[in-house]
């Protein structure tokens, strides 16, 4: 069963380092999801493509954080300067396209810790 | 604007059924959906309604939407100590078919 690919699972840095997470959606999913979700909480929409062009990063803290998908299949997240506050759980979904009937598959996640 | 809660916490005996409840506040959904996360995990497509509809069930799993009172659930029938993990209820919110999480109910099923 074909599942979404997120890399690396787990990430321990210092604040003010940079740090890329890299998602690799199911494939011939045109729609990727980057959310956020801060322990005790419900993941965050942070920025969502459409192949390879941002049709929503209005969550997306563009000071330190940026986001691409260049070919339109995998993307990476980066977040520079990394901050205590980022500490989180970064989770990457695909979904066929943007229809409500399109289900949103959900990778592993990147859990990031910032000291 | 867009707002999903839930209770954060629920306690069963394994072979007892779970009802997980979740409002939301936007009228304008048009799917409402139910995903669980284990511990460390992402996050996995349990189940989903269409917003006309006031019941699905799915072998264990019954949905039930009270659209008047924007009002979801999720119940799970005998209850099993595999189930124990983060439920969250979602909405479709967004124009790009986004989903808008609550924070997540906590199932807890001692044996």
């Amino acid at each position: 069963e074909a599942e979404v690919a997120q890399s690396p699972r787990y990430k321990i840095t210092e604040k003010s380092q940079a740090v890329a997470f890299w998602c690799d959606p199911i494939s011939g999913h045109a729609t990727l999801y980057w959310y956020r979700q801060i322990l005790g909480q419900g993941p965050e929409l942070l920025v969502q493509f459409q192949d390879e062009s941002v049709v929503d990063d209005s969550q997306l803290p563009k000071d330190r954080f940026s986001a691409e998908r260049l070919k339109g299949v995998d993307s990476t997240l980066k977040i520079q300067p990394a901050e205590l506050g980022d500490s989180a759980m970064y989770l990457c979904a695909s979904s066929p396209g943007v229809s409500f009937t399109d289900t949103q598959y959900f990778g592993p996640g990147t859990r990031l810790t910032v000291l | 604007g867009e707002d999903v809660e839930q209770s954060l916490f629920l306690s069963v005996r394994e072979g007892d059924s779970s009802v997980i409840n979740c409002t939301y506040t936007d009228s304008s959904s048009t799917y409402l959906y139910w995903y669980k996360q284990e511990p460390g995990a992402g996050l996995q497509l349990l189940t989903y309604i269409f917003s006309n509809m006031d019941m699905k069930q799915d072998q264990r799993l019954t949905v039930l939407l009270n659209k008047k009172d924007k009002h979801l659930s999720l119940r799970i029938a005998d209850t099993q100590t595999g189930d124990s993990a983060i439920y969250f209820c979602a909405e479709s919110g967004g124009s790009q078919g986004n989903l808008i999480f609550g924070k997540g109910t906590k199932l807890s099923v001692k044996p």
